[in-house]
């Protein structure tokens, strides 16, 4: 079992619809999470972290965190194709010191037009 | 421009070549991390330093060597290449407050193919 598993997609969007991406950890422990944007071909940018149950939001993006069952969401509201992207999940474990962080292999998003 | 510095972009070595990436930040961050990138497996960790002075391995080490020569500088060091590193590379930095964040600057990439 992966330590942070997210689908591959790709997770084709219509414009203006709400994408949702879900990562699944092994760590129950894990106390920090990240979400991660990375156009093709560049290196990830940091968009959203959320360390608390619950919901998070910032602009168009809703980060969801659920630790009893140990999932993290993102929620894009009204896609636009500038959101094309692959995310990436990514958490601090608790056996790890803070700061290092294992990620998911991605979800690549694709918003149609 | 603040942030994290890798060179070079692009690199080609023959089997058995060495060559060192360089890293550096000017955000005063006490971490850095150097990280490969390869198709379907994610970001995995290769050598890390939470302070300077201080490395240790990640998920990955073997054929890596690392220096942390300043709090600003993180080289990684491949002593023997081997087509298996073939991979994209990447230098990040992190606040260490987790107040703030805690998540991570990752600089532009390096692109290397062991032919």
């Amino acid at each position: 079992q992966k330590e942070v598993e997210q689908n591959s997609g790709p997770l084709s969007v219509p414009e203006g619809a709400i994408a949702s991406l879900n990562c699944t950890y092994s760590d129950r422990g894990s106390q920090s999470f990240f979400w991660y944007r990375q156009y093709s071909g560049k290196s990830p940018e940091l968009i959203m972290f959320i360390y608390s149950n619950g919901d998070k939001e910032d602009g168009r993006f809703t980060a969801q965190l659920n630790k009893a069952s140990q999932y993290v969401s993102l929620l894009i509201r009204d896609s636009q194709p500038s959101d094309s992207a692959t995310y990436l999940c990514a958490v601090n474990r608790a056996t790890d010191s803070w700061g290092k962080l294992q990620f998911g292999a991605g979800t690549q998003v694709v918003v149609t037009p | 421009n603040a942030g994290v510095t890798q060179t070079p972009k692009f690199q080609v070595l023959k089997t058995g070549q060495s060559m060192t990436l360089q890293c550096a930040q000017d955000m005063n961050h006490n971490s850095m991390y150097w990280y490969r990138q390869d198709p379907g497996m994610g970001l995995r960790l290769i050598y890390y330093s939470a302070s300077e002075g201080t490395t240790d391995k990640g998920e990955v080490p073997n054929g890596y060597n690392v220096s942390r020569l300043n709090k600003r500088e993180f080289s990684l060091r491949l002593e023997s290449a081997a087509p298996s590193q073939t991979s994209v590379y990447f230098c990040a930095s992190s606040d260490p407050y987790p107040m703030t964040g805690g998540g991570y600057t990752f600089g532009s990439g390096t692109r290397l193919t062991v032919v």
